[in-house]
C-alpha cells in the first residue's frame, strides 16, 4: 500500500527554523514529483512547493519570499521542507503529497502541525 | 498565481444531487482538461476524487462525477449520503493554487 508519513512538526518561536520530513513507501518514489501543501487552522489548502523526480527543478509559492527550501533524498525515499525565518502566518498543518501533475495529487500523508508562537 | 473560485457552501438532502462549481480563467481551467477535485473530512488528509476533469481513481464511487464548460469545472455528487459531508477543493493545470473550498452539508 502506498503511504506517506510526515514528521518534524512542533512549536517554534517566530524567527526560528524547522525541518519537516516525509517518508514514502509502497510506490516508486524516485519516479515521482512531490509537493508540500499546507492548511492554516480553519482555512483552505495552500500549495507550498514541489520538486521534480531527480531534484533538478523546484518551485515555490511566491509568498514564501525564499524562506523555505524543498529537497529530497531518493535513496531514503524521503522529501523534506526546510523552513526558516518562521512567522505566525506559517502556522498550519503541512501535508506531503505525490504530484501526478495532470493527474492530480493522489497520495497524501496524514499531515504534521507546525505552530509558530512566542 | 490566479485564484480558483468556489462557492463557500452547498447542501442537499440524502439521496439528492448537488453540484459544486470551480471557476478559473482561460489560462487554467478553461485552457486544459486537467481539473482535479479533493474531498477532505475534518481532521483528515484530502483525498483525490476526480482527475482530468471527469476521471475517477479506483475506489471512488461513481456517484461522484466531474465536468467542465468553458472556464468553469463542476463536481456533482449524486445520491447524497451522510458521509459525503466534507470540504471539497478543486485545482487545475496552469495554476499552483487550490480553490477556496466548498463545505458540503447533507441536511
Amino acid at each position: 500500500e502506498a503511504q506517506l508519513v510526515e514528521s518534524g512538526g512542533g512549536l517554534v518561536q517566530p524567527g526560528g527554523s524547522l525541518r519537516l520530513s516525509c517518508a514514502a513507501s509502497g510506490f516508486t518514489f524516485s519516479a515521482s514529483w512531490m509537493t508540500w501543501v499546507r492548511q492554516a487552522p480553519g482555512k483552505g489548502l495552500e500549495w507550498v512547493a514541489n520538486i521534480k523526480e531527480d531534484g533538478s527543478v523546484r518551485n515555490y509559492v511566491d509568498s514564501l519570499e525564499g524562506r523555505f527550501t524543498i529537497s529530497r533524498d531518493n535513496a531514503q525515499n524521503s522529501v523534506y521542507l526546510q523552513m526558516d525565518s518562521l512567522r505566525a502566518g506559517d502556522t498550519a498543518v503541512y501535508f506531503c503529497t505525490r504530484d501526478r501533475a495532470w493527474n492530480g495529487f493522489d497520495i497524501w500523508g496524514q499531515g504534521t502541525l507546525v505552530t509558530v508562537s512566542p | 498565481q490566479s485564484a480558483l473560485t468556489q462557492p463557500p457552501s452547498a447542501s442537499g438532502s440524502p439521496g439528492q444531487s448537488v453540484t459544486i462549481s470551480c471557476t478559473g480563467t482561460s489560462s487554467d481551467v478553461g485552457g486544459y482538461n486537467y481539473v482535479s477535485w479533493y474531498q477532505q473530512h475534518p481532521g483528515k488528509a484530502p483525498k483525490l476524487m476526480i482527475y482530468e476533469v471527469s476521471k475517477r481513481p479506483s475506489g471512488v464511487p461513481d456517484r461522484f462525477s466531474g465536468s467542465k464548460s468553458g472556464n468553469t469545472a463542476s463536481l456533482t455528487v449524486s445520491g447524497l449520503q451522510a458521509d459525503d459531508e466534507a470540504d471539497y477543493y478543486c485545482t487545475s493545470a496552469g495554476t499552483k493554487v487550490f480553490g477556496g473550498g466548498t463545505k458540503l452539508t447533507v441536511l
